[in-house]
């Protein structure tokens, strides 16, 4: 198995700030993913963290919204840009440790924007 | 594109009764088939996968690629069984398509 802490696990924030959240594993793993699950809806993928390289996003998200970092094979950060109530969702992190293995996930950051 | 489709939302069964979990799929290639599990206040963790043929907590789920489908079923259910369960695939990456989701409840 693999030891996730993500970290807020909650926020409430203004209208027009930014957060950034950590995903933080126990040993290093090779792919690193963000999701999103907005109320009353499925996870959608954001983006998969590419170490020391920019991150792939998926369709209808961009770098300038969700900037991703991984500067190691244990760390990953996602940031919310420019808030509005729109993004009011849980944002998980998802490591995968080895190709076609199981994917582990965070407890997940239950973020409301005011 | 690749797409899960999870008919229900709710799903509501006394205790002891059979259980099915409904999970349509569309994907053009080979596809690998997952059901995720979310207990209440935990986090999101894997229960089975296609590709193992296991039954996990005595639930297990068959890949019919006539049907398109990968339906969870268990003969007898469990109060510890209520939680939300997902339906996902896997494409390309290794990244994951979830369904919505089926909240299941079990009742005494």
């Amino acid at each position: 198995s693999a030891v996730i802490s993500q970290k807020p696990s909650r926020d409430i924030c203004q209208r027009g700030t930014s957060l950034t959240i950590q995903c933080q594993v126990d040993s290093q793993v090779t792919m690193m993913f963000w999701y999103r699950q907005q109320p009353g809806q499925s996870l959608t993928l954001i983006a998969t963290a590419n170490q020391g390289s920019e991150a792939t996003y998926e369709s209808g998200f961009v770098i300038d919204k969700f900037p991703i970092s991984r500067p190691n094979l244990t760390f990953s950060t996602l940031t919310v840009s420019n808030m509005s109530p729109e993004d009011s969702s849980i944002y998980l992190c998802s490591v995968v440790r080895r190709l076609n293995t199981e994917a582990f996930f965070g407890q997940g950051t239950r973020l409301t924007v005011v | 594109a690749q797409r899960v489709t999870q008919p229900e939302k709710l799903l509501s069964v006394f205790k002891g009764a059979p259980v099915e979990l409904k999970c349509n799929y569309s994907y053009s290639g080979s596809p690998e088939l997952f059901w995720y599990v979310q207990y209440s206040r935990q986090r999101l963790q894997l229960l089975l996968r296609h590709i193992s043929r296991e039954s996990i907590k005595g639930f297990t789920a068959d890949l019919n690629k006539g049907e398109t489908s990968f339906h969870l079923k268990k003969p007898f259910a469990q109060e510890e069984d209520s939680a939300m369960y997902y339906c996902a695939l896997k494409g390309g990456g290794n990244k994951l398509t979830f369904g919505t989701g089926t909240q299941l409840k079990v009742e005494l």
